[in-house]
């Protein structure tokens, strides 16, 4: 069964922390995502990755930088975390050659940020 | 630019009754088209998609939608609720550019 997993389900974290949430797949896909959720503005993109130590800035960077050193892993970062990056975090994978780009979600962490 | 919009924040209906969740996008080329469903505390997983061919798609759990280019409308429907649908349900384009959009979400309550 195809898979996207995300390795924190929910955490606390103290403003100004650093935060690291990851993500890794198990579809052999190029293409990784992570998205923030938050009521009534539905899912915004933060950042994706076409490719291994590639990464592209979405709707909403600011704040956050991620990494991708291997092509199963996806790590999105905060370098200094503040209260309104409290949210719901999902990862996504997807391959968009050959297919129809259906996209792939981990579980998704939830983040609070005291 | 590309654009989805979902009518109604907020669902209900009894259960047993029709289901009817409408998603219009927004692109001079028709690009594909997902409904996913989030339960809460998870991630988002596909209910169906169209991509070409047949308009009318049938997904899991007794869902359907139906794709009219000429009213740029991918709108879902089930024909009786169950309790079990109970979740926020997304739209989403990916299009020639291999870009997602999302809509914003339609929470159903089903009433029993």
């Amino acid at each position: 069964d195809v898979k996207v997993t995300q390795s924190s389900r929910y955490l606390v974290k103290r403003t100004g922390e650093k935060v690291f949430l990851e993500c890794v797949q198990d579809m052999d896909h190029e293409n990784m995502f992570w998205y923030r959720q938050d009521p009534g503005l539905g899912l915004r993109l933060i950042y994706f990755s076409y490719d291994v130590k590639m990464k592209e800035k979405g709707d909403i960077p600011e704040g956050y930088s991620v990494s991708r050193e291997k092509k199963e892993r996806f790590s999105l970062i905060l370098e200094s975390a503040s209260t309104n990056q409290t949210s719901m975090y999902l990862c996504a994978s997807t391959s968009l050659s050959g297919n129809t780009g259906e996209l792939f979600f981990g579980e998704g962490s939830r983040l609070t940020v005291l | 630019a590309q654009s989805v919009t979902q009518l109604g924040s907020h669902v209900s209906v009894s259960e047993g009754a029709l289901v009817l969740l409408r998603c219009n996008y927004s692109s001079s080329v028709p690009p594909y088209l997902f409904w996913y469903v989030q339960y809460p505390n998870q991630g988002l997983q596909l209910l169906l998609k169209y991509t070409t061919g047949a308009t009318l798609v049938k997904g899991i759990n007794g869902f359907e939608a139906e794709f009219k280019k000429s009213e740029t409308s991918f709108h879902l429907t089930k024909p009786s609720a169950h309790m079990s649908d109970a979740a926020e349900y997304f739209c989403a384009a990916l299009n020639t550019g291999n870009q997602f959009y999302f809509g914003t979400g339609t929470s159903l309550t089903v009433i029993p």
